[in-house]
């Protein structure tokens, strides 16, 4: 079934530093590709998300980029701030398909 | 508009105890998902309903039974607790597209 690998599990960066977090899937019929954070105590909210038929997306200090022939998409985010400091989860699923499914998350530690 | 409401918060359970989670949504979603969060697992699939009166296994469904019942609300049912059921517990929904809206969350503990 489908799998999806996050990397790493945690990263801590200084404000103010880009951090990045590497996601892999296994189905080639994946095409969208969202991305989760969730905070302390707090449920996973959709922060950005990327469809197959896009190389790369940015709103503000995120980016997201796909590369479907490796089958890995990454999140990118500048300029850290402590307020970023939290858990992020990478998923994929199918179009037409029912199912998303959750990389492992990688916590992320902004120190100020 | 409350959106996605799971019953109860928190709740503790001795082995061998049954329990139903609730999930209410008021967005009109056809599609409702339940989800355990352990440490280090990310958010797993444990069982998913694509439409009133209709479910699917996820990728953990052993020791869990839903139903949908009502288009709003998806239960999850546990008919005999085991520890390795301890977890966060979240409901999702969403429509057609793929952004899914999640619910606050159930912690569960199962001594």
């Amino acid at each position: 079934g489908e799998n999806v690998e996050q990397h790493p599990s945690t990263l801590s960066v200084q404000e103010g530093d880009s951090a990045v977090i590497k996601c892999t899937y296994s189905d080639s019929a994946s095409n969208y590709f969202p991305w989760y954070k969730q905070e302390l105590g707090k449920r996973p909210q959709l922060i950005i998300d990327i469809r197959s038929n896009v190389g790369e997306k940015k709103d503000q200090r995120i980016a997201v980029t796909l590369n479907k022939t490796a089958k890995h998409f990454s999140l990118h985010i500048t300029e850290t701030q402590p307020e970023d400091s939290a858990v992020y989860f990478c998923a994929a699923s199918k179009g037409g398909g029912f199912k998303t499914i959750f990389g492992a998350g990688t916590r992320l530690f902004v120190k100020a | 508009n409350a959106g996605v409401t799971q019953t109860p918060k928190f709740r503790v359970l001795k082995t061998g105890q049954s329990m139903t989670l609730l999930c209410a949504q008021d967005m009109n979603h056809e599609y409702m998902y339940w989800y355990r969060q352990d440490p280090g697992m990310g958010l797993r699939l444990i069982h998913y309903s694509v439409g009133e009166g209709t479910t699917a296994k996820g990728e953990v469904p052993d020791g869990y039974n839903v139903s949908r019942l009502k288009k709003q609300n998806f239960l999850l049912g546990l008919e005999s607790a085991a520890p390795s059921q301890t977890s966060v517990y979240f409901c999702a929904s969403r429509l057609t597209g793929e952004k899914l809206f999640f619910g606050s969350g159930t912690q569960l503990s199962v001594l």
